[in-house]
């Protein structure tokens, strides 16, 4: 159980194109949801916490209108990265917080590799 | 300071050995404490979840929580080559809005 999928897995684009990602919780429900980024042998970096049904809480430095983020039902979030640059490629991984369940586990996806030329 | 010190490593040890990864944290607010194990190129898998001082096991792995010195660890032990990967500890606490703060991950390699 607590599986979270993610697509596309890998995904190389052009600069000024825009990139949608999705998250979805496949055999639980996510109220809320959680968008990182990941660089290089480094940590993963919160970007944003999305929540069914209400606007994204964005973190310090993380530009909405940039990463738009959309929590349609309980089981997905996507993330769309606008007009995006070379500099927006990285590892973007999503998690996915149960409604029900133990308070403050998260289950991640596996991860969207972004490419941007 | 930052909030959890992890240290990167990397943490080499031959098969079979007990690892000790460990996380310290300067937030007295947290309450939740997890470990998750991340393959190159994949997202983090949760391992261990627990809410209060003292052990958890499950199978292989132990995990141990001292609030009172702010110092969480995991064990491994009878480590196995799959068990090379880079393990993150996370910690979160009611009230601050789910979110997990993570340790900057410490990358292990179990050696044949």
């Amino acid at each position: 159980g607590a599986v979270v999928s993610q697509h596309p897995s890998r995904v190389i684009c052009k600069s000024g194109t825009s990139v949608k990602i999705e998250c979805r919780s496949l055999d639980f429900q996510a109220t809320t949801m959680f968008w990182y980024r990941q660089f290089p042998k480094k940590s993963l970096m919160l970007m944003a916490t999305s929540n069914e049904g209400s606007k994204a809480t964005y973190e310090q430095g993380v530009e909405k209108d940039k990463f738009l983020i959309n929590h349609a039902s309980l089981t997905l979030s996507t993330l769309t990265v606008t007009s995006a640059h070379p500099e927006d490629s990285s590892f973007y991984i999503c998690s996915a917080r149960p409604t029900s369940g133990m308070s403050n586990e998260q289950f991640f996806g596996p991860g969207t590799r972004l490419t941007v030329l | 300071q930052k909030e959890v010190e992890q240290d990167p490593g990397p943490l080499s040890v031959p098969e079979g050995a007990i690892v000790s990864l460990n996380c310290t944290y300067s937030n007295s607010a947290f309450q939740y404490f997890m470990w998750y194990r991340q393959y190159s190129r994949k997202g983090p898998e949760l391992l261990m979840y627990t809410y209060s001082s003292g052990n958890k096991e499950d199978g292989r792995f132990t995990a141990q929580v001292d609030k009172s010195s702010k110092y969480i660890s995991l064990f491994i032990r009878d480590s196995q080559p799959s068990d090379s990967a880079t393990y993150l500890c996370a910690m979160s606490f009611t009230g601050g809005g789910n979110k997990l703060t993570f340790g900057t991950g410490t990358q292990l390699k179990v050696e044949l």
